[in-house]
């Protein structure tokens, strides 16, 4: 299957820093989509991208998609506890997404 | 309003016990996916069926099968648990196989097989 690297896998912050995370891959995608999994939950959909350069907003999360079209970007700003959970990137080719391997986030409050 | 629901939400199998995961959904989707959630390996799919009546193996189909039975339930079989499936399953819907606007997701099942 295609490969996602996401990066960091893991990032324990202050309350109130800012966050960035991002995901590359060496096949071109045509969509770019954000989750967060809570723990015990499934993945929900935070941010869904579909044009390189695109940059989107949803509160206090802003993604954008690469120009290459191989990476994307998330960036979480003035994190709150409530951030904590794990995020994964997911590339859309073909028929199917495929996703990344998630980054772990902690906030310290 | 449940959207996706997954049924058992926990399960222990001892080695070479059989199940079914069940899986259904009310958003009216046509395509329907299993995948498995392990530490470090991200999600990989394991069965998928673009429609009613469709199945197809994706990354890690081996130990498994899978039944389509209606439009809305898709359910995934281990014949023979093995340890190496001790793993959380997660099954997600879409509009279908080419629909870019994502997939909505159950809350998962957690399976231990001892």
């Amino acid at each position: 299957g295609q490969q996602l690297n996401q990066s960091p896998q893991s990032m324990f912050i202050q309350e109130g820093e800012d966050v960035s995370m991002n995901c590359t891959s060496s096949s071109i995608f045509n969509t770019w989509l954000w989750y967060k999994q809570e723990p015990g939950e499934g993945p929900v959909l935070l941010i869904a991208l579909y044009k390189a350069g695109e940059l989107t907003s949803n509160g206090r999360l802003t993604a954008q998609f690469g120009i290459t079209r191989k990476d994307s970007f998330l960036n979480i700003s003035a994190s709150i506890p409530s951030d904590v959970g794990i995020y994964f990137c997911a590339g859309h080719a073909g028929n199917q997404f495929y996703f990344g391997t998630g980054t772990s986030l902690t906030v310290i409050p | 309003n449940a959207g996706v629901t997954q049924t058992p939400k926990f399960q222990v199998l001892k080695t070479g016990q059989s199940m079914t995961l069940q899986c259904a959904q009310d958003m009216n989707h046509n395509s329907m996916y299993w995948y498995r959630q392990d530490p470090g390996m991200g999600l990989r799919l394991i069965y998928y069926s673009a429609s009613e009546g469709t199945t197809d193996k994706g990354e890690v189909p081996n130990g498994y099968n899978v039944s389509r039975l209606n439009k809305r339930e898709f359910s995934l079989r281990l014949e023979s648990a093995a340890p190496s499936q001790t793993s959380v399953y997660f099954c997600a819907t879409s509009w279908g196989p080419g629909s870019n606007y994502g997939y909505t997701f159950g809350s998962g099942t957690r399976l231990t097989v001892v």
